[in-house]
């Protein structure tokens, strides 16, 4: 099975800052990755799919980059509603794998 | 839009079977991947399975031997099947739409215990 490694495991950072989160795969996946944001009490959103596509509704301060074994998730300037866990997931080859996931909290 | 709404029992006892249904409405369940996933209270997510409109599935292989994922296009509802439940299987399941799912349940916690 493949293995989704994020990093860092939690971070704090001040609403305007500009933060990346990390996800590393255990084999090459092409760019069959999504980024998810969850919320207390909320089922997952889908932020970034294949990648580096962002997903109809989503602010364009969200970003992901990356292919193959590496990928990124920046965001550009934090807002307030921002501040929530943050999972990649890859859809390249079943089992699917989420990573642990990054919780990002106010500094 | 097309939503989803899981429903099933809250407590099962060890040893048993989980059963939970997902509700699909404004969206027919005859296209698509329709997926499973689970998260412990506090914890990551982890996905269940999928359960294609051909009637294909496809399923985790930490829980392969316990898990069945199928449909009732009547109801237009997709159901999951847990067998030999213990503790560690105690968390909230969300149905979802896709392999890389957009739209999901609210959810539903299962707590197993006796």
């Amino acid at each position: 099975a493949i293995q989704m490694t994020q990093s860092p495991s939690s971070l704090s950072a001040s609403v305007g800052d500009r933060v990346t989160i990390i996800c590393r795969a255990s084999q090459d996946i092409r760019n069959d990755l999504g980024w998810y944001q969850q919320k207390p009490g909320k089922a997952p959103k889908l932020l970034i799919y294949a990648a580096s596509s962002l997903q109809s509704g989503v602010p364009s301060r969200f970003s992901g980059s990356g292919s193959g074994t590496e990928f990124s998730l920046t965001i550009s300037s934090l807002q307030p509603e921002d501040f929530a866990t943050y999972y990649c997931l890859q859809d390249y080859k079943y089992p699917y794998s989420f990573g642990q996931g990054t919780k990002l909290e106010i500094k | 839009q097309v939503q989803l709404q899981e429903s099933g029992p809250g407590l099962v006892k060890p040893s048993e079977t989980l059963s939970l249904t997902c509700t699909v409405s404004n969206g027919s369940i005859s296209t698509y991947f329709w997926s499973w996933i689970r998260q412990p209270p506090g914890k990551g997510l982890e996905w269940i399975g999928y359960f294609y409109y051909t009637g294909s599935t496809n399923y985790n292989p930490s829980l392969k031997s316990r898990v069945t994922i199928s449909a009732d296009t009547s109801k237009n509802q997709i159901s999951l099947k847990l067998s030999s439940v213990t503790a560690a299987d105690t968390a909230r399941y969300y149905c979802a739409r896709g392999s890389a799912p957009v739209y999901w349940g609210q959810g539903t916690l299962v707590i197993v215990s006796s």
